[in-house]
């Protein structure tokens, strides 16, 4: 099975940083990640899909890159409902793994 | 819009069984792979399983496989999950969500229902 390794587990930021959080599979998943947000009592809503691709809808301060076994998704100014968890998923083989999350909090 | 709807969950005893269901509405699951991802208490995502478009491929988590079962009823526009031989380590909200494209089970998961809460008591 493919293991996700995300860091940092936590980060503490300001209004209009920028953030970045990366992503480690413990072997090679071509492009297929995606990075998920989740709110507290709330569903994941997907960010970033195929590595680097938007999805409809989600602003354009988020961004992913990478690719093989080492991902990024960064905020490039940050607002305040960015606040959340944020976890990536391989979807390169099955089981579908997830990353352990990132908690986002307001320094 | 999509909108997917869990429902089924609640407290259930050890070694018992429960069956959760996910309804759909504003489109139409035929074409859509099915997964359910669960959550407990204060951590992770953890992906649980998943049905092809036609029922015909399935894929589970090691920590589930041989206990739980999914399927799906493409002319109710739903898919099951049957939780058997329930343990304390199946406390979690699971949600189901639809795979992003069609006639694959590979991929991302674009649209999810707000969960349902399963609770296995000793």
């Amino acid at each position: 099975d493919i293991q996700m390794t995300q860091s940092p587990s936590s980060v503490s930021a300001s209004v209009g940083d920028r953030v970045t959080i990366t992503c480690q599979a413990s072997q090679e998943i071509g492009s297929w990640l995606a990075w998920y947000q989740q709110k507290p009592g709330t569903a994941p809503q997907l960010l970033i899909y195929a590595a680097s691709t938007l999805q409809a809808g989600v602003p354009s301060r988020f961004s992913g890159s990478g690719s093989g076994t080492d991902f990024t998704l960064t905020i490039s100014s940050l607002q305040p409902e960015d606040f959340a968890t944020y976890y990536c998923q391989q979807a390169n083989s099955f089981p579908h793994s997830f990353g352990q999350g990132t908690k986002l909090e307001i320094k | 819009q999509v909108q997917l709807v869990e429902s089924g969950g609640g407290v259930g005893q050890a070694g018992r069984s429960l069956r959760l269901s996910c309804a759909a509405s504003g489109v139409t699951l035929n074409k859509y792979a099915i997964h359910w991802v669960r959550q407990a208490p204060g951590k992770w995502l953890e992906w649980v399983t998943v049905i092809s478009h036609d029922g015909g491929t399935k894929y589970y988590a090691d920590s589930v496989r041989g206990r739980f079962t999914i399927s799906r009823d493409n002319s109710k526009n739903t898919v099951y999950l049957q939780l058997n031989s329930l343990r304390a380590g199946d406390t979690a909200v699971y949600f189901c969500a639809k795979g992003q494209a069609d006639y694959t089970t590979f991929g991302f998961l674009d649209s999810w229902g707000q969960g349902t809460l399963v609770t296995v008591s000793s």
